[in-house]
C-alpha cells in the first residue's frame, strides 16, 4: 500500500523561526511536491523534486526552500516563518513524470505562525 | 499562473439528491484529475480523463472532459454522506509532471 508520511500533523512557530517540514514516502517514487492548501485557492504548488537534489519552483516559492538528499525524503523550509504562512502544507509523491500520473498525498501539517 | 476556477465553492445536500461539479479554465490542457479530500487527510485521486468528449464512471460519480479540453464536470446521483468532502480537480499541461489544482468545491451531503 502506498504511502506517504509527515512529520507533523500540527506545528506551531514564532515570527522568524526556521521550520522545517519533513515528508517520506516508502513507494520508490521519482517526483515530490509541496503544496499549501487555503480554503477558496485551493492547492498551490511551492516546489517539486524530480530527482534527488534536484528541485524546480512551483507557483508560490517565496519565503521557502527545500531539500532532497535521499529519493525518499523531500523537506520543505521556512528560513524565517512570518504570519502569512500559516497554513495547511501538504506533501505529494508520484512515480513518472508525466501530468497524467497519480499523485499520492500525505495527511498534511497545519503550521500556525504566532 | 493557469487558473481553474471551480462552481460552486460550496454545496450542502440532502441525500438522494443529485448534484453537479463544475472546473473550468481559458487554457486547454493534456489531462485532468478529479481528487476528493476528507477533513484531515490528502486529497485522493477519483478520475484522470485525457481525450478530449470523455466520459467515465466510477459508481453513482460520472466524469466529463470537454471537448476543448478546457473543461470538466462531476456528476454525483442520488448522493449519500459519505460524499461529503472537498473536490478538487487538477490539470497538466502534460509537458511536466505539475499540476494546477482547482479552487475546491466543499460538498456537504446530510440525512
Amino acid at each position: 500500500d502506498v504511502k506517504v508520511t509527515q512529520s507533523s500533523r500540527y506545528l506551531v512557530k514564532r515570527t522568524g523561526e526556521k521550520v522545517f517540514l519533513e515528508c517520506v514516502q516508502d513507494m520508490d517514487h521519482e517526483n515530490m511536491f509541496w503544496y499549501r492548501q487555503d480554503p477558496g485557492l485551493g492547492l498551490r504548488l511551492i516546489y517539486f523534486s524530480y530527482d534527488v537534489k534536484m528541485k524546480e519552483k512551483g507557483d508560490i516559492p517565496e519565503g521557502y526552500s527545500v531539500s532532497r538528499e535521499k529519493k525518499e525524503r523531500f523537506s520543505l523550509i521556512l528560513e524565517s516563518a512570518s504570519t502569512n504562512q500559516t497554513s495547511m502544507y501538504l506533501c505529494a509523491s508520484s512515480l513518472t513524470a508525466g501530468g497524467a500520473d497519480t499523485q499520492y498525498f500525505g495527511p498534511g501539517t497545519r503550521l500556525t505562525v504566532l | 499562473t493557469q487558473l481553474l476556477e471551480q462552481s460552486p465553492q460550496f454545496l450542502s445536500i440532502q441525500e438522494g439528491e443529485n448534484l453537479t461539479v463544475y472546473c473550468n479554465s481559458s487554457s486547454v490542457f493534456s489531462s485532468l484529475q478529479w481528487y476528493r479530500q476528507e477533513p484531515g487527510e490528502g486529497p485522493v485521486l477519483l478520475v484522470t480523463v485525457v481525450t478530449g468528449g470523455e466520459v467515465k464512471k466510477l459508481k453513482r460519480l460520472t466524469f466529463q472532459f470537454g471537448d476543448a479540453r478546457k473543461d470538466s464536470s462531476l456528476h454525483i446521483t442520488a448522493a449519500q454522506p459519505g460524499d461529503t468532502g472537498l473536490y478538487l480537480c487538477a490539470a497538466s499541461t502534460g509537458t511536466a509532471s505539475k499540476l494546477t489544482f482547482g479552487t475546491g468545491t466543499r460538498l456537504q451531503v446530510t440525512l
